[in-house]
């Protein structure tokens, strides 16, 4: 199985911050990573696909990049409805598997 | 409205089944591989497996944890993924979420239903 690290596991931030997530894969998946925002209680919410594409409807404060095994999410200003988790999910190699989530709080 | 809705979920002893429904509405079925992932409390996401679309010959494919106790299928005629669950276990409890995938390339997992819960407890 391919393992996916994702840092921080947490993080504290204000309104209007630059926040950034970091996933790394135990071997190269890329581009088949996907990047998805849960708020609680809810189902997950697909923002970004094929490593580096933002998925229809969502803002373009949302960004990521990376190849190889290494990638990045990236929120370029935080707003109230960001506070969530997030996690990354490889899609290349079956079983299909995700980080471990970071928690984007209020700082 | 493209829609995902799952059911079946409920409280089951331990080696029990259950089998969870997820309804789609809104696009072409067929044309869409149907994944079911599940959360445990306060975890993170576990892929379980998925049901493929007709381009992939609606292949079934599980991960190898579940493999032998989770069977998927797909009903056309009713738009419907099942996934039957066998022997169930205490660790099996989770909300049980299907999701779609477009069957290319690296799609993402963009419609998800609400999920539906079980629980394995006696």
């Amino acid at each position: 199985d391919i393992q996916m690290t994702q840092s921080p596991s947490s993080l504290s931030a204000s309104v209007g911050d630059r926040v950034t997530i970091t996933c790394r894969a135990s071997q190269n998946c890329s581009p088949y990573l996907s990047w998805y925002q849960q708020r609680p209680g809810r189902a997950p919410k697909l923002l970004i696909y094929a490593a580096s594409s933002l998925q229809s409807g969502v803002p373009s404060r949302f960004s990521a990049s990376g190849s190889g095994t290494d990638f990045t999410l990236t929120i370029s200003s935080l707003q109230p409805e960001d506070f969530a988790t997030y996690y990354c999910l490889q899609s290349d190699i079956i079983p299909w598997t995700s980080g471990q989530g970071t928690k984007v709080e209020m700082k | 409205e493209v829609q995902l809705v799952e059911s079946g979920g409920g409280l089951v002893q331990p080696g029990g089944s259950l089998k969870l429904s997820c309804a789609a509405s809104g696009f072409i079925f067929s044309d869409f591989a149907i994944h079911w992932v599940r959360q445990a409390a306060g975890r993170g996401l576990e892929w379980v497996g998925r049901a493929r679309s007709r381009r992939s010959d609606f292949a079934m494919q599980h991960a190898p944890s579940v493999e032998g106790r989770f069977t998927l299928s797909r009903d056309e005629s009713k738009n419907t993924a099942y996934l039957q669950i066998n022997s169930l276990r205490i660790e099996d409890t989770a909300v049980y979420y299907c999701a779609r995938h477009g069957d290319r390339f690296a799609d993402g997992l963009d419609v998800w239903g609400q999920g539906t819960t079980v629980t394995v407890s006696s």
